[in-house]
């Protein structure tokens, strides 16, 4: 069955600290791993994808095939990244519909 | 240029009642998905068009849900004698198609039962 695992509901951290988000998936086969995020009274906008290999906003996210993970890191949280992020999979051949976990708050204190 | 735009923003509805939500795609997404977003239940698919494409009707949650899509362009979630239970954010999102395409996401209607 295809699952994404996002473990924490909430991530509280202060500005300048490290912060990583994790996202596990359960997937028979290549799927393709997404990181979504909604600031506050925003819409939900893609943040980055696996097969990009970019860092978008300082944040970057690999992909471990074998640990079949797909963890958000940043190496120094600023405020302004407090928002809702959610991991999503797409699988292969399946047109591109978006299985997303249940979503991690993040919390950037001053 | 203009993003997915939805309608209304806000619905209440009385239980029994039938509603409409329509969504405007970004001209040329050939792709477009309704989602769902509620407290209990996370962020969940439930239909996507591709195209001329028979649309793939996996995540609709009973079959009081329906969707069309006309002229491949505007699309209209439908949810005959709504229950409490249907309470949620409901999303629309268009892409360029495939499994690897960013997604768009529409603000999102607001579906109020009592």
């Amino acid at each position: 069955a295809q699952r994404v695992t996002q473990p924490e509901k909430l991530l509280s951290v202060f500005k300048g600290a490290p912060v990583e988000l994790k996202c596990n998936y359960s997937y028979s086969g290549s799927p393709e791993l997404f990181w979504y995020v909604q600031y506050s009274r925003q819409r939900l906008q893609l943040l980055l994808r696996h097969i990009s290999r970019e860092s978008i906003k300082g944040f970057t996210a690999d992909l471990n095939k074998g640990e079949t993970s797909f963890h958000l890191k940043k190496p120094f949280a600023q405020e302004e990244d407090s928002a809702m992020y959610y991991c999503a999979l797409s699988g292969y051949n399946q047109g591109g519909k978006l299985i997303f976990g249940q979503g991690t708050e993040l919390s950037v204190k001053p | 240029g203009a993003g997915v735009s939805q309608s209304p923003s806000n619905k209440v509805t009385e239980k029994g009642k039938d509603v409409e939500l329509r969504c405007d795609p970004i001209s040329g997404h050939t792709a477009l998905y309704w989602y769902r977003q509620s407290l209990g239940q996370g962020l969940e698919f439930l239909i996507y068009f591709q195209g001329n494409s028979a649309p793939d009707k996996s995540g609709l949650p009973s079959d009081r849900f329906s969707a069309e899509r006309t002229g491949g362009s505007v699309s209209t979630l439908t949810i005959q004698r709504t229950q409490q239970e249907d309470s949620a954010v409901y999303l629309c999102a268009s892409s360029l198609g495939g499994a690897d395409n960013e997604q768009f996401f529409g603000p999102g209607t607001r579906l109020t039962v009592l």
